[in-house]
């Protein structure tokens, strides 16, 4: 079974800041996801990834296969970005194994 | 967004009463989930299905049951419901494997 460890679990910014996200796994996996759950939660996907980096916006996710460990970066931070961001691996047959998530909270 | 839909949004009821909690999607996805996100333990695994009548357990199945009789509908059933099935159920769908998954507004459940 994956183990999924993120860190932090809390993160307190101040807007505009450059943030990054960390998730490490125990075992080798076909596919990375990152999520990410507002208050009164529904649950967004972000990315999935299975090697190298992808952008969206002022996101970008990373993956370092051999290192078994993913980033989750935001730049130019927003209040609107106060959310659980939650890293996930594998998926089809095996459904998704969790990280219990980062609480991040964006201040004006 | 894959229009998915569960059913019901609350649900309040007592321990020992059986509960079927409905998730129905629009997109044809063969994979469906159903997790339970509880404080302290994140998102968990309950039952997944690949295809109309195919299921199977996840981490966290003791207690629980589900069936799919039909692509769209995916019905995860408490037979005898207990406190510590209290939780936030989310079901989700996948449409070939190894995809971002989709996910349902959630059913938040307690039992008293």
């Amino acid at each position: 079974k994956n183990e999924v460890e993120q860190s932090p679990q809390n993160l307190t910014a101040q807007e505009g800041e450059f943030i990054t996200i960390n998730c490490s796994y125990s075992v080798g996996i076909s596919a990375l996801h990152w999520l990410q759950q507002h208050p009164g939660g529904g649950i967004v996907s972000l990315f999935m990834l299975s090697s190298g980096k992808k952008k969206h916006g002022r996101l970008i996710a990373t993956i370092n296969i051999q290192e078994k460990h993913s980033s989750l970066h935001i730049t130019a931070s927003h209040p609107r970005d106060s959310a659980v961001y939650i890293c996930a691996t594998g998926g089809g047959a095996d459904g998704l194994t969790f990280g219990k998530g980062t609480h991040l909270i964006i201040q004006p | 967004d894959a229009g998915i839909t569960q059913s019901p949004r609350h649900k309040v009821t007592e321990t020992g009463t059986p509960v079927t909690l409905r998730c129905h999607q629009t997109e044809n996805h063969r994979y469906m989930y159903w997790y339970r996100q509880d404080p302290g333990h994140g998102l968990r695994l309950i039952h997944y299905s690949y295809g109309v009548k195919d299921t199977d357990k996840g981490e966290v199945s003791d207690g629980y049951s589900v069936s799919r009789s039909k692509t769209e509908d995916f019905l995860l059933t408490l037979e005898s419901a207990t406190s510590s099935q209290t939780s936030v159920y989310f079901c989700a769908t996948d449409g070939q494997g190894h995809q971002p998954q989709h996910f349902g507004d959630g059913t938040r459940l307690s039992i008293l």
